[in-house]
């Protein structure tokens, strides 16, 4: 098993540009979850989705959409992206949403 | 919403020393608990974890975790802590019947040999 990948690894965007973050995992896993990773802050929700097709909000939303297809993809999209989401980006997946989350290795963007 | 307080964000300390690190969540029902390690570079890892039964957990690496109900806290320890235990420790609590995870804002732990 692969578990939670994510690409790219690196990503420096201009302010205004839109990309999409992409998150898979093949543990069939019905929970995924997107966070973002700022220095002293800890994690913080983007959003998650408890299966193919539903999706929520997190504590941190605005400027970010999410859609789940599939149970194994979960991608992020920016819309038009800020200095202010310059940040390290983690998808999360697990069994359910009580379960241990299994995190990937990240995405670290730069918006200029 | 639940959350969850973490204290000493720096901790420094030399090798075999004690680690204790605190864990306070507000949320009064039925919680599940964890704590989760970032090493430099990496990406997050279960360190351990509490849903129900004792409420001394053990995870890897020789650290533990007590779960007080009445305190609402669930504070990680360690008796004798080595250089490669130097990371980010972050706490999560996910609560009954909510859909979210969340985490404290982490302990960044420097172990100096």
């Amino acid at each position: 098993n692969a578990g939670v990948t994510q690409t790219p690894k690196f990503q420096v965007l201009k302010t205004g540009q839109s990309m999409t973050l992409q998150c898979a995992q093949d543990m069939n896993h019905e929970y995924m979850s997107w966070y973002r990773q700022d220095p002293g802050m800890g994690l913080r929700l983007i959003h998650y989705s408890v299966g193919a097709g539903i999706t929520d909000q997190g504590e941190v939303p605005n400027g970010y959409n999410v859609s789940r297809s599939t149970t194994e993809d979960f991608p992020l999209r920016l819309l038009s992206a800020a200095p202010s989401q310059t940040s390290v980006y983690f998808c999360a997946s697990s069994y359910s949403k009580e379960y241990e989350q299994f995190f990937g290795p990240g995405t670290r963007l730069t918006v200029l | 919403a639940q959350s969850v307080s973490q204290h000493n964000h720096h901790v420094i300390l030399s090798e075999a020393a004690s680690l204790e690190l605190g864990c306070n969540y507000s949320y009064g029902g039925t919680v599940n608990l964890f704590w989760y390690v970032q090493y430099p570079g990496q990406h997050l890892q279960l360190l351990l974890k509490y849903f129900s039964g004792d409420p001394l957990v053990k995870g890897i690496k020789g650290f533990e975790a007590e779960f007080i109900k009445s305190k609402f806290s669930f504070n990680l320890r360690k008796p004798s802590v080595q250089w490669s235990d130097t990371a980010e420790y972050f706490c999560a609590v996910m609560a009954y019947g909510n859909n979210r995870l969340a985490f404290g804002k982490g302990n960044q732990v420097v172990v100096i040999p």
